[in-house]
């Protein structure tokens, strides 16, 4: 199985500021036939579903704000919330779909 | 709209089979994948395995296989996680998820509202 590791397990971000967390994966989630990193991320609000923030690494999907993005390739990603909301609080994970999906053990993100 | 929706909460003794479902709509169900997925209370998301429903092709987390079974019956456009002796360790949300795009390798951008499976004597 591919081992998802997240950095860190909570941070605590004053509103407007910058939040990162960092995701590494045990082996590599790019695909060499098409050049697309299989990586996705999801945040998860307390009592909710997990919904899909970002797929392919970079992609934010439909309606996700313009302050979520996300970066990186190969083995390490990151999500990046640029100017942090109350509504951001939640916990986000990151997803590998290369192989038999696994997600990191979550990120929990507070307002300091 | 895609819409999953899953069947509501269950409480049950160690030992009692049990099946929970996750009925697909506003899309053709048969073109998707399915995935089940597992949050223990307090912890995060445990892929469990996923289906095709057009022909059923099924793959477990080897973690889950053994320990129980995903289905689908597309005529009532439904997926199910099943089952046979359930322990306390099972006690969780179980999440169905559906996949973006056409293979087993997709982001899950759809997910169900979650089903909370209780087991305790």
């Amino acid at each position: 199985d591919i081992v998802m590791t997240q950095s860190p397990d909570s941070l605590a971000v004053s509103l407007g500021e910058r939040a990162t967390i960092n995701c590494k994966s045990s082996l590599s989630v790019i695909s060499s036939s098409n050049d697309k990193n299989y990586l996705g991320w999801y945040q998860q609000k307390p009592g909710q579903s997990p919904k899909l923030l970002i797929s392919w690494a970079s992609t934010r999907e439909s309606g996700v704000p313009d302050r979520f993005s996300g970066s990186g390739s190969g083995t390490d990603f990151t999500l990046t919330i640029s100017s942090l909301q109350a509504e951001d609080v939640a916990v986000y994970y990151c997803q590998q779909y290369y192989n038999t999906p696994t997600f990191g053990q979550g990120t929990k993100v507070e307002i300091k | 709209e895609v819409q999953l929706v899953q069947s509501g909460a269950e409480v049950k003794k160690p030992g009692e089979s049990l099946k929970i479902s996750c009925k697909g709509s506003g899309y053709s169900f048969s073109s998707y994948w399915i995935a089940w997925v597992r949050q223990m209370p307090g912890k995060g998301l445990e892929w469990m395995g996923i289906i095709f429903p057009g022909d059923s092709d099924t793959r477990y987390n080897p973690s889950f296989q053994g320990q129980v079974t995903i289905s689908a019956d597309k005529a009532i456009t439904t997926a199910y996680l099943q089952w046979s002796s359930l322990r306390p360790s099972d006690t969780a949300m179980y999440f169905c998820a559906r996949s973006g795009g056409r293979g087993p390798q997709s982001p899950f951008p759809h997910w169900g509202q979650g089903t909370l499976v209780t087991v305790s004597s």
